[in-house]
């Protein structure tokens, strides 16, 4: 139990068109869900947090026009990155949780290149 | 700010045993989490400590300390699947993690 899958696994794309990664908890209602990105051999940097049918919380740093966050229901969550560039090609990495979890999911990442 | 550190890579063979070590300086703490990954892979939760003391796991354990500010993982019998990165994590307000800088655990034969 407790899948998370995301879509793609990955993408390339040219600079100055936009993305879109979805985040799919498969088998359970995901209240929270939350975006991270991830160089290669770094840690874990936490984009947003996303609550269904809410805006998203982003970090600080993250600009939150350029990174669109979309959680229209208990199981989907859209990241949309706009106007890529290649500093944008990372690992991207979804996670969700449920109430009263500590735990988190996480997805499978996307890898995103930008040419 | 916030941070949690961890040694960037730990070397061990298999059948050994082998500490990582977190230490952490964050706000809202609320406890603090494991997770390994593999190349490639997504994170997979492999402990958690709300209290101080130990937790055991299977072959993994991990301990907190509070008021240290430190916490570390242990994994015993390694075996060469455990080599991964592994990432302490604290969880803070609002449910969120903030994850350490990783730690990457290479077994040797």
């Amino acid at each position: 139990g407790a899948v998370v899958s995301q879509h793609p696994s990955w993408v390339i794309c040219k600079s100055g068109t936009s993305v879109k990664i979805e985040c799919r908890s498969l088998d359970f209602q995901a209240t929270t869900m939350f975006w991270y990105r991830q160089f290669p051999k770094q840690s874990l940097m936490l984009m947003a947090t996303s609550n269904e049918g809410s805006k998203a919380t982003y970090e600080q740093g993250v600009e939150k026009d350029k990174f669109l966050i979309n959680h229209a229901s208990l199981t989907l969550s859209t990241l949309t990155v706009t106007s890529a560039h290649p500093e944008d090609s990372s690992f991207y990495i979804c996670s969700a949780r449920t109430s009263g979890n500590y735990e988190q999911y996480f997805g499978p990442g996307t890898r995103l290149t930008v040419t | 700010g916030q941070s949690l550190e961890q040694p960037s890579e730990v070397t061990a063979v298999e059948g050994a045993i082998v500490q990582i070590n977190c230490t952490y300086q964050t706000s809202g703490f609320y406890g603090l989490s494991w997770y390994q990954q593999h190349d490639g892979g997504a994170p997979t939760f492999l402990s958690y400590n709300g209290l101080d003391g130990l937790e055991e796991t299977g072959r993994f354990s991990s301990f907190l300390s509070r008021s240290d500010s430190y916490g570390y993982l242990l994994l015993q019998e390694l075996q060469m699947k455990d080599s991964a990165s592994y990432f302490c994590a604290a969880n803070t307000g609002f449910q969120k993690l903030v994850f350490g800088t990783g730690t990457r655990l290479l077994v040797s034969p």
